[in-house]
């Protein structure tokens, strides 16, 4: 079975500050994806990054960069310039490239960013 | 519009009622998800189809039921609610080969069983 854990429930960064989401799993698996999600008050699911696991190289979206340590099955997010807007729950998420490709999820980080 | 919607978006009802949660996508993605969402649990997998006909468990399916007879719809059925149903769920869909791994969720149905 596939679990993911996010072992920080709250943080808060200062606007224009870098702040860095850490999340770890556990898998058999050798191939499989990985996301952050980002969950606003709207209640919304946006995917904010993937990152797929037979890539060396850390994917980046903008502000949005993560740390993905595969040996350590660690996959961290890093969000730079934070902005009021990123105020939000972020979930890391976990999914196998076969089967039924359903999406493992930790139990989420609520971050605020402070003006 | 294209997308997945869900309905209704808000629902309260009372212990040992019916309830169903509908779900609906435009893409024709094969796979239909229902999760939902409770504080300390992040998401967790109820049911999911990969294909009209056919559904099976996830992580939480008891007291919840689902049917799949045409690809663009995944309703759940609460078929007597009790309050520990009290949760907000999301449907996605997903489809192989189109935009690799991601998922595309609903807004989420927030129901309160009284």
């Amino acid at each position: 079975a596939q679990t993911v854990t996010q072992s920080q429930p709250e943080m808060s960064v200062q606007e224009a500050e870098t702040v860095t989401l850490s999340c770890t799993y556990d898998t058999s698996e050798s191939n499989y994806y990985l996301f952050w999600y980002k969950q606003p008050p709207s209640r919304q699911m946006i995917l904010v990054i993937r990152q797929e696991a037979y890539k060396q190289q850390n994917a980046t979206e903008n502000r949005f960069s993560v740390n993905f340590q595969k040996a350590a099955k660690s996959f961290s997010l890093k969000i730079s310039d934070s902005q009021l807007g990123d105020t939000a729950m972020y979930f890391c998420a976990f999914m196998k490239q076969t089967g039924a490709n359903n999406l493992f999820f930790g139990t989420g980080t609520r971050l605020t960013v402070i003006p | 519009d294209a997308g997945i919607t869900q309905s209704p978006r808000y629902k309260i009802t009372e212990t040992g009622r019916q309830v169903t949660l509908m779900c609906h996508q435009t893409w024709s993605h094969s796979y239909m998800f229902w999760y939902r969402q409770d504080l300390g649990h992040g998401l967790r997998l109820i049911y999911y189809s990969a294909a009209a006909d056919i559904t099976d468990k996830g992580e939480v399916p008891d007291g919840y039921v689902v049917s799949r007879s045409k690809t663009e719809n995944f309703p759940l059925t609460l078929e007597s609610a009790t309050r520990s149903q009290t949760s907000v769920y999301f449907c996605a869909s997903y489809s192989r080969g189109v935009n690799t791994g991601e998922l595309f969720f609903g807004e989420g149905s927030r129901l309160t069983v009284l």
